[in-house]
Parts: C-alpha cells; structure tokens; sequence
C-alpha cells in the first residue's frame, strides 16, 4: 500500500532557525513526491516536486531512497513560512500508470516566531 | 489562466438532506480530483474523473458521487447527509506533466452539516 507519514503535527522554530520538515513513504516503485503548502485562508498550492530538483521560497528537499523519505528543509525560517505542510505521493497503479490522485500525509503545522 | 473555481464556497444543510457541489477546472485539465479535509483525517481522495469517466475511487461510501461533463467541469454528490460529513470538500484539476499529475486545488466548500 502507498503511504505517507508525517511524524509531527507541529513545528515551532524561530525566525532565522534552520526548519526541516520530516515526510517518510511507502511505495514499491520508483517515487515521484510532492510538498504542498497552505497558508492561513488560501489554498492548497504546489510548493515543490522533487523531480524538478527547484528550490522554492528557500525550500528544498532531497528524495534518499534508502531512507524512504522526502524531508522538506529550509536553512533561514521567515515568518511569512508559517502554515501547513503537506507531502503528497501520487497513485500509480500496478501498471505503472498516473491517476490524478494523492496520497497526503496528516501534514505538520510549522509556527514561526519572531 | 484562471484557476480552480468552486462553488458554492460555503454551505449549511442539515442531517439526511443532499447536496450538490460545483468545480470548474483550470482550462485545458481533463483530470479532476475531489478530496476531503477535515481536521481528524486530513486531506482524503474521494474520486477522479477524466474525460467524463470515474478513473479512481476513495474509500467512501456510496453516498458520495460525482460526475464530470463534456468541459471537464465537475460536480459531486453526497446524499443523506451525516453530521460526520462536514468538511472542506477540495476539487483538484490535473495536468500531466512528466510521468505523473500535478494537481491545481481550488478554495474549497465548506460543508456544515447540523
């Protein structure tokens, strides 16, 4: 089965702190990963997919394989960070082929403190 | 491009009645997801629709339906409703891009059921 665990529910860093927020999966196959962000009353946006290796808003994230996970990292937390963090896997059935369906992890709320 | 659009953004229906909820995808996506969220479960696949048919299915009773029409709108369905219904009903359209969908939300309905 395809799953997504994110271990903390909530994050609380101080502006300036280094932020990393954990995302481990289980999938069989080659992975493909998504981060999603919601900020206070907007939607659910794409922060970053991890093929296309872009550093968004000073957010990365590095797939290790090995380790099953897909932690989401930013050197210098901002307080405009402050929201939920979704990692997302997407359904591939056992032929290998894409549906327009995610698996999200519980998410972690990341509080930023001046 | 215009995104998402859902309508209507908020609703209050009360227990057993139905109800109905509208999404227009992002022009040019043939791909759209519903899903729900609730503080509990989290963000939850209800269904996906392409090119006017279910591809791929939530575990969610069948009280829950949707159905997609010819421009890729989308609507879906929840009779009976439950108190335990209540929640932000997200609708997603899709782009392929690469080997998988990267899903474009829209801002929700939410969904109170008293």
């Amino acid at each position: 089965a395809q799953r997504v665990t994110q271990p903390e529910k909530l994050l609380s860093v101080f502006k300036g702190a280094p932020v990393e927020l954990k995302c481990n999966y289980s999938y069989s196959g080659s992975p493909e990963l998504f981060w999603y962000v919601q900020y206070s009353r907007q939607r659910l946006q794409l922060l970053l997919r991890h093929i296309s290796r872009e550093s968004i808003k000073g957010f990365t994230a590095d797939l290790n394989k090995g380790e099953t996970s897909f932690h989401l990292k930013k050197p210098f937390a901002q307080e405009e960070d402050s929201a939920m963090y979704y990692c997302a896997l997407p359904f591939f059935n056992a032929g290998g082929t894409s549906y327009g369906k995610l698996t999200f992890g519980q998410g972690t709320i990341l509080t930023v403190h001046p | 491009k215009a995104g998402v659009t859902q309508t209507p953004r908020y609703l209050i229906k009360t227990r057993g009645q139905q109800v109905t909820l509208s999404c227009s995808p992002i022009s040019g996506h043939r791909s759209v997801s519903w899903y729900q969220q609730t503080p509990g479960q989290g963000l939850q696949f209800l269904f996906e629709y392409f090119s006017e048919t279910q591809r791929n299915k939530g575990n969610f009773p069948g009280r829950f339906s949707g159905r997609q029409f010819s421009n890729s709108r989308s609507e879906m369905n929840v009779s009976t409703l439950e108190l335990g219904d209540s929640a932000l009903y997200l609708c997603a359209s899709s782009l392929m891009t690469g080997a998988v969908y990267e899903q474009y939300f829209g801002p929700g309905t939410r969904l109170t059921v008293t």
